[in-house]
């Protein structure tokens, strides 16, 4: 169980494009999803928390008009890169929040297998 | 605000020889505390986390963590190591009210190459 998808896997775009990556939660339904990014060789680094049926939190630094989150339902969120720059390239992984049958503590995040994401 | 230091960046260990990997974090409530494991162009795999009780936690793929308050460590142990652990590891704080379902705030990580 606790299983998330991410999709594309891989993606290649031009510089200006839009691309929109997809993360599901397969098995359970998540309320909260989160959304990373991962540069070669270093951690990962929280982007936003996505809400089901509200709007997303953003961390300190992440454009907001940038990275468009949109969770619209209890299993799937999405993550828009609009008008991509070579910059923007990276691997980005989703979480999401399994609430577990205590609720409360017992939530653990379940990550998915990421999206690669490179802009020409 | 919470924090988490992996200090090894690099560990290179024989097939079959025991495993440890060092976590030392900082956040001044009870910890939520986690181990993923990430292969390469992959996601992250939990291997084990601690909330509470028994401060000796049992993950997968013969892997423990032992948390010690006294020392804010949260340190990943393997007693014989296979070729396929090779990978990244990356050690995870978790807060709130919420736990682990809050934000996670992660290591650097290590990354483990096993000899053959």
């Amino acid at each position: 169980g606790a299983v998330v998808s991410q999709h594309p896997s891989w993606v290649i775009c031009k510089s200006g494009t839009s691309v929109k990556i997809e993360c599901r939660s397969l098995d359970f339904q998540a309320t909260t999803m989160f959304w990373y990014r991962q540069f070669p060789k270093q951690s990962l680094m929280l982007m936003a928390t996505s809400n089901e049926g509200s709007k997303a939190t953003y961390e300190q630094g992440v454009e907001k008009d940038k990275f468009l989150i949109n969770h619209a339902s209890l299993t799937l969120s999405t993550l828009t890169v609009t008008s991509a720059h070579p910059e923007d390239s990276s691997f980005y992984i989703c979480s999401a929040r399994d609430l577990g049958l205590a609720g409360g503590w017992q939530e653990t995040q379940y990550f998915g297998p990421g999206t690669r994401l490179l802009v020409l | 605000a919470q924090s988490v230091t992996q200090p090894d960046i690099h560990i290179t260990v024989s097939e079959g020889a025991s495993l440890e990997l060092r976590c030392n974090y900082s956040y001044g409530a009870t910890p939520y505390l986690f181990w993923y494991v990430q292969s390469p162009g992959q996601g992250l795999q939990l291997l084990l986390k601690y909330f509470s009780g028994d401060t000796l936690v049992q993950g997968i793929k013969g892997f423990e963590a032992e948390f010690k308050r006294s020392q804010s460590s949260f340190n990943l142990r393997k007693p014989s190591v296979h070729w396929s652990d090779a990978a990244e590891y990356f050690c995870a704080v978790g807060a709130g009210l919420t736990g682990g379902g809050n934000k996670l705030t992660f290591g650097t990580g290590t990354q483990l190459k096993v000899e053959l």
